[in-house]
């Protein structure tokens, strides 16, 4: 099993549809999760972190599911500018906040 | 204030040459970390520095991988004797220590023809 898997996609929606993106990972040592957004060409950039009791930042929701070692992302009402590559990202377990970067699921929002 | 820097941003370099890339973390942010990111592929973790020591340092592909952090500050990644293989986008981010937050820089892209 790959150490963070994510379909690659590409997922074309139109702009107001509701999106989800899936994440599972290997390591069950791992103690942080987040979603990171990486625009074309540009660093990555931290969305969000993830909890176990699930968390919202405006149209943006992220769940947890550690027992099956799972992780989503829920985007409402897309717009255009949510055109990216989607990064679920995985704490290593090593102790030191390391990373491990799924290699991402992109998404283009079209008109 | 200013973001993580990194330089050169674009490097090419002939095959069995050695390049060093640069990064200016964040001021004040005592941990850093070198990725790279090869076509099409997720970030790959190289190494983390916690001040100027490097407790991880598992990432390194090879013994031609070899970075180092003075002063707190700025950090070195050398590639020696470069190879076609090694040719990707180097990423540094930085971050307080223990922080859930990376930030990253843009990135150097290197092309070994």
């Amino acid at each position: 099993r790959k150490e963070v898997e994510q379909d690659p996609g590409p997922f074309n929606v139109p702009e107001g549809a509701t999106v989800a993106f899936n994440c599972t990972y290997s390591n069950s040592a791992s103690q942080s999760f987040f979603w990171y957004r990486q625009d074309c060409r540009k660093e990555p950039k931290l969305l969000m972190s993830v909890y176990s009791s699930g968390n919202e930042d405006g149209r943006f929701t992220a769940q947890l599911n550690r027992a099956s070692q799972y992780i989503s992302l829920l985007i409402r009402d897309s717009k255009l500018s949510d055109s990216a590559t989607y990064l679920c990202v995985v704490e290593r377990g090593s102790g030191y906040s390391t990373l491990t970067f799924g290699k991402g699921t992109m998404l283009l929002v079209s008109p | 204030g200013a973001g993580v820097s990194q330089s050169p941003s674009n490097k090419v370099t002939e095959k069995g040459k050695d390049v060093e890339l640069r990064c200016d973390p964040i001021s004040g942010h005592t941990a850093l970390y070198w990725y790279r990111q090869s076509l099409g592929q997720g970030l790959e973790f190289l190494i983390y520095f916690q001040g100027n020591s490097a407790p991880d340092k598992s990432g390194l592909p090879s013994d031609r991988f070899s970075a180092e952090r003075t002063g707190g500050s700025v950090s070195t990644l050398t590639i020696q004797r470069t190879q076609q293989e090694d040719s990707a986008v180097y990423l540094c981010a930085s971050s307080f220590f223990l922080s859930n937050e990376q930030f990253f820089g843009p990135g150097t892209r290197l092309t070994v023809l």
